[in-house]
C-alpha cells in the first residue's frame, strides 16, 4: 500500500524567498505523483503531476517538482514566493494498479508568506 | 456542468439526524470520488465510483455511512445518525476512467462543510 508524508505542517517563507515543501512516499511500484494546493474555503487544485518522462516537472504558478526515486522523494519548489501563494499544498501517490484508483494523500503543508 | 459542483456547501445538523450530501461531476468524467477532510487529519478516502458500480468502498467509516451514483452522473452521500465526530469537509472528485491508471488526476469540488452539533 502506499502512503505520503509531508515534513511540517506549517512553512513560513518571505515574500521573494524560496518556496519549499516536502513530500516523500511510499509505494510498492512504481508511482505517480501529484501536488495539489487548496485556497481557503475551496477545493483542491491540481498544481503539477509526474508520470512517467522527465523527472523534472512544472506546474502553475511557477511551481516545480522533483521525482527521486532513489530519495523516494517528490519535493515542491518555487524559486520566488508570492503573496497570493499562501494556501494548503498536500502531495498525493497513486499506485496506478488497474482497479486501484484513489490517490492517497499527505497531510497537507500550510503555506504562510511573510510580507 | 463547468467544473464539480456540491451541495450544500455548508450543513449544520443536530446529532442523530440523517444527512445527504450531492455531488455533480464534470460531464462525461465517469469516475467519481468522495474524501473527508477533517482538520489536521488530511485527506480520507471513503469511496469511489466508475460509472454507477463502486468498486471500492473501502473507506466507508462505519455501516452509518452509503453512497449511490445515479445515471452515472450525480451521486449522494448519505450519513445516518450523525455523531459530532462526523464533522468535517467532505469533498468529491472526478475524473475521466482510470485517472489513477494513466495519471490524469482529479477535478475537485469545492466540499460541503458538515457541522454536527
Amino acid at each position: 500500500a502506499q502512503s505520503v508524508t509531508q515534513l511540517g505542517s506549517h512553512v513560513s517563507v518571505s515574500e521573494g524567498a524560496l518556496v519549499l515543501l516536502r513530500c516523500n512516499y511510499s509505494s510498492s511500484v512504481p508511482p505517480y505523483l501529484f501536488w495539489y494546493v487548496q485556497y481557503p474555503n475551496q477545493g483542491l487544485q491540481l498544481l503539477l503531476k509526474y508520470t512517467t518522462g522527465a523527472t523534472l516537472v512544472k506546474g502553475i504558478n511557477g511551481f516545480e517538482a522533483e521525482f527521486k526515486k532513489s530519495e523516494t522523494s517528490f519535493h515542491l519548489t518555487k524559486p520566488s514566493a508570492h503573496m497570493s501563494d499562501a494556501a494548503e499544498y498536500f502531495c498525493a501517490v497513486s499506485d496506478h494498479n488497474f482497479g486501484n484508483e484513489k490517490l492517497t494523500f499527505g497531510t497537507g503543508t500550510r503555506l504562510t508568506i511573510i510580507p | 456542468g463547468a467544473g464539480v459542483s456540491q451541495s450544500p456547501s455548508n450543513k449544520v445538523t443536530e446529532k442523530g439526524k440523517d444527512v445527504e450530501l450531492r455531488c455533480d461531476p464534470i460531464s462525461g468524467h465517469t469516475a467519481l470520488y468522495w474524501y473527508r477532510q477533517s482538520l489536521g487529519q488530511g485527506l480520507e478516502f471513503l469511496i469511489y465510483f466508475q460509472g454507477n458500480s463502486a468498486p471500492d468502498k473501502s473507506g466507508l467509516p462505519s455501516d452509518r455511512f452509503s453512497a449511490e451514483r445515479t445515471g452515472g452522473s450525480v451521486s449522494t452521500l448519505t450519513i445516518q445518525r450523525t455523531q459530532q465526530e462526523d464533522s468535517a469537509v467532505y469533498l468529491c472528485a472526478s475524473s475521466l476512467a482510470h485517472a489513477s491508471q494513466y495519471g490524469f488526476g482529479y477535478t475537485f469540488g469545492s466540499g460541503t462543510r458538515l457541522t454536527v452539533v
